[in-house]
């Protein structure tokens, strides 16, 4: 079955390094790839998304790729803020013959920036 | 527009007890629905999955039990709530067709005593 694969945190960074959270994911189809975020004490929000092979998903200074031939989905930001401090889950949603679309959650990846 | 409506937000129950957790959409039809769980200090684990009135795909061999009485409403149930079913419980809803994302409730934080 579908199954998405993230690092496991905590990842603790200061303010204004570079992030890289690592997401690989195994499908049967051609799945659409997502990040969402969970701000502390929220639920959970979209991030950004890709739809098809080699499109970039961008917002807010995070970015990802959809890399078919390695699985992959990485997010990515240049410089993080305090404000970036969350809980980070990658997903993919595959749609199943006569099943519906199914959307499956990495395990999560929490991120604390320290000023 | 559309919104997704999640009760109670909290809830502390004790061992033994039942339970029933509604979440409702409103503005879309035919809207593929989800249960997850986030348990303490986890990921996000998919509970169910509906595609339509009355269809309800199990992940997970668990406590849980999830109904689809009306194309908009889903409800999460147990009959005999256990210590382990403590957690974050969040409903979601997406669009059955196309790839696109899926949208949150604001999730019910179950305590059981």
């Amino acid at each position: 079955g579908d199954s998405v694969t993230q690092m496991e945190g905590p990842v603790t960074l200061s303010e204004e390094a570079f992030l890289t959270i690592n997401c690989t994911y195994t499908a049967t189809g051609y799945p659409s790839l997502f990040w969402y975020v969970q701000y502390p004490g929220e639920g959970l929000q979209l991030l950004l998304k890709a739809t098809k092979a080699d499109d970039k998903g961008s917002n807010k200074g995070f970015e990802a790729t959809y890399r078919k031939e390695t699985t992959s989905f990485h997010l990515e930001k240049g410089s993080v803020q305090v404000s970036d401090s969350a809980v980070y889950f990658c997903a993919l949603r595959e749609e199943i013959k006569a099943a519906g679309n199914k959307l499956t959650f990495g395990g999560g990846t929490r991120v604390l920036v320290k000023p | 527009s559309q919104t997704i409506h999640q009760w109670p937000a909290t809830l502390v129950q004790p061992v033994g007890s039942p339970l029933s957790l509604e979440c409702t959409v409103e503005g879309t039809s035919n809207p593929n629905l989800y249960w997850y769980r986030q348990a303490a200090g986890r990921g996000l684990q998919l509970l169910f999955y509906s595609v339509g009135i009355g269809q309800i795909s199990s992940e997970v061999p668990q406590n849980l039990s999830a109904s689809r009485p009306q194309d908009r409403q889903f409800i999460l149930s147990s009959k005999k709530l256990l210590l382990s079913d403590s957690g974050f419980y969040l409903c979601a809803w997406s669009l059955s067709y196309g790839r696109d994302q899926a949208f949150f409730g604001q999730g019910t934080r179950l305590t059981v005593v």
